[in-house]
């Protein structure tokens, strides 16, 4: 089946840890993104990648890392420098040429006390 | 950056009732999709129409992109439909390449 996975569905963290989630899909896409729900809130971008080893700052950016060393995978980082990190964080793909439709991974909730 | 407003916020209906939901943005966009997202927080796509009219089953949605909004009609609601809705565009190009603005969401409660 072809999709989206995360990992994992929960996480809990304390604070000052870096923490890594997991997003990878097997839909051959090439554009690859993350995004950061918070309670009662519309998705808020925090990176998105066009191709391999390469991606860009979204709205949210500060605190967080990712990378793009293979098409199928884009692993997002949660430093100690992000000052809200508890959150649902959502993954996304779509095709790199129109259309843009995006597909979503069913998530991770982090939980930093 | 593009504005993305959702109207109502709250919807509360009994089972069989039909609803709209409204989506109006600031800019054109070439993009714009229709999400569900149910209690386990997935996000479903419903509808990827940046124009034009689609139909999947009880739902249909119609975006008139020259006036800056979209509809979602929601017909003969069931208690499965209740959950969060979502409007999202995009301006894809550029440096804007596919990001997707997302509108607050309005939260659909069907009773039985």
């Amino acid at each position: 089946d072809g999709g989206i996975t995360q990992s994992p569905k929960y996480l809990f963290r304390k604070e000052g840890q870096n923490v890594t989630l997991s997003c990878e899909q097997n839909l051959n896409h090439d554009a690859m993104y993350w995004y950061r729900q918070d309670p009662g809130q519309g998705l808020r971008l925090i990176y998105y990648s066009q191709i391999v080893n390469d991606f860009q700052k979204g709205d949210i950016a500060e605190g967080y890392s990712v990378s793009r060393e293979k098409k199928e995978s884009f692993p997002l980082t949660v430093t100690s420098a992000q000052k809200n990190p508890t959150a649902f964080y959502l993954c996304a793909s779509s095709t790199g040429t129109g259309p843009y439709e995006q597909y979503f991974g069913p998530g991770t909730r982090l939980t930093v006390t | 950056g593009i504005q993305v407003e959702q109207s109502p916020p709250d919807l509360i209906l009994q089972e069989g009732a039909n609803s709209t939901l409204r989506c109006n943005f600031s800019d054109s966009v070439n993009n714009l999709q229709w999400f569900h997202q149910n209690p386990w927080g997935q996000l479903i796509n419903l509808f990827y129409i940046p124009s034009g009219t689609k139909q999947n089953g009880r739902l249909s949605a119609t975006t008139v992109a020259t006036e800056r909004y979209s509809l979602l009609y929601i017909s003969s609601s069931q208690t499965t439909d209740s959950g969060v809705y979502f409007c999202a565009v995009s301006n894809a190009g550029g440096t804007s390449y596919g990001k997707l603005t997302f509108g607050q969401g309005t939260i659909l409660t069907v009773h039985p």
